[in-house]
Parts: structure tokens; C-alpha cells; sequence
């Protein structure tokens, strides 16, 4: 069952630490994504990555850092710098980094930061 | 910079009521547009697209949208809603060769509510 596993669903924090979201997709594709939802804006792109090794910052990449050393697999990592973390985050991923690709989203990670 | 806007941020219809969701993106060179949907604890998911040719397109579950290059519009409608159609919609933009090509600018969401 081909897919994007995002873990785990629900996370709790203290403010202060890190913490890192799992991404994992078996769809073989090249790119993949990490944004926030957050009520009444949407979703923002925090990082991408159109290949292994390789990212970039998108809008919002301010307090968050990630990996891609597999295919399949892009963590997102929330760190302490990070001024509001608490929201839902979504990773989806894309089969190569054409423009007229589909995204195709994971079932998201529900941050909060008590 | 590219931007796109929902101006409906919460709808509410009854059942078989015709539903038109209003997307506006800003950029005036060629776009490609998507409509996601997102159904009450499921993923978000395509629903329809458009990169070119006929301007009016063709979705899942009925709906449609129409590009409308002068109005920089793309429109998501369905003749007649149902109660499964309760969701969030997205519209979304990418602009092909604007720094990334896999760089989707989405807009705000618009919350559908369909009445029993």
C-alpha cells in the first residue's frame, strides 16, 4: 500500500527542546515537502528537497532544519528557535520537481508546545 | 511575490445547493493551478488541475473549475452539492520556472459546511 507516514500524530513538547517529525514515503518519488497549517492561512512551505542531499529553505524555514540523506525518508527537526511551533505539520511529496506535478500529502503531525 | 486568495473563508449550504468557491491568484506570466480538498480526518488530496489547454477542467466527485486568464481566476464549482462534500478547500498555484519548480503557493483554505 503505497503511501506518505507521517509520525507520530499527535506530539507534545516543552518549550525548549527540539523536536523531530518523521516523514517517510514509499512512492519512489524525488521531491518531498514539509509545511505548516495553521487556521486561516493555509499551508506554508518550510523546507523542500528535489533530490537526496540536497534542500531548500522555503518560506518559513526560520527555527526548523531537516535531512534528506534516503529517498524516502525527510525528518523535520523543531528546534527550541522556533518562535510559535505549536501547529499541524504536513509533508508530501512529489514523483519529480516538475511544475505541473501533484503533491501528494501525508495525514500530518499535530505539534504542541505546552 | 506570487500570491493566492480565497475570500471565502467558511461556507455554509444545503444539500443539492450549486457551490462556486472563488480563487485569485497574483502573477500575470503562466501558471499552473490546482484545487485540493482536504475531508474531515483524511489527507489532503488532488482534486483537480489545470497547466493548459481547455480552461475548463474536470475533477473528481463531480467538481469542475474554470481558468480565467483576465480575471486571474480559477473558480471551483459543483452543480449540486452533496453532505460528503463537507471539507476544506485549497486553491493552489505554481509559477514553472519561479525559483523551484515544484513550489506551490496555496491559498488560505475555504471551510465548506453542506446541511443535511
Amino acid at each position: 500500500d503505497g503511501g506518505i507516514t507521517q509520525s507520530p500524530k499527535y506530539l507534545f513538547r516543552k518549550e525548549g527542546q527540539n523536536v523531530t517529525l518523521s516523514c517517510e514515503q514509499n512512492l519512489n518519488h524525488d521531491a518531498m515537502y514539509w509545511y505548516r497549517q495553521d487556521p486561516g492561512q493555509g499551508l506554508r512551505l518550510i523546507y523542500y528537497s528535489q533530490i537526496v542531499n540536497d534542500f531548500q529553505k522555503g518560506d518559513i524555514a526560520e527555527g526548523y532544519s531537516v535531512s534528506r540523506e534516503k529517498k524516502e525518508s525527510f525528518p523535520l527537526t523543531v528546534t527550541s528557535a522556533q518562535k510559535n511551533p505549536t501547529a499541524f505539520y504536513l509533508c508530501a511529496s512529489s514523483i519529480h520537481r516538475g511544475a505541473t506535478d501533484t503533491q501528494y500529502f501525508g495525514p500530518g503531525t499535530r505539534l504542541t508546545v505546552l | 511575490a506570487q500570491s493566492v486568495s480565497q475570500h471565502n473563508h467558511h461556507v455554509i449550504l444545503s444539500e443539492a445547493a450549486s457551490l462556486e468557491l472563488g480563487c485569485n491568484y497574483s502573477y500575470g506570466g503562466t501558471v499552473n493551478l490546482f484545487w485540493y480538498v482536504q475531508y474531515p480526518g483524511q489527507h489532503l488530496q488532488l482534486l483537480l488541475k489545470y497547466f493548459s489547454g481547455d480552461p475548463l477542467v474536470k475533477g473528481i466527485k463531480g467538481f469542475e473549475a474554470e481558468f480565467i486568464k483576465s480575471k486571474f481566476s480559477f473558480n471551483l464549482r459543483k452543480p449540486s452539492v452533496q453532505w460528503s462534500d463537507t471539507a476544506e478547500y485549497f486553491c493552489a498555484v505554481n509559477v514553472p520556472g519561479y525559483s523551484s519548480a515544484s513550489k506551490i503557493i496555496f491559498g488560505s483554505g475555504t471551510r465548506l459546511s453542506i446541511r443535511p
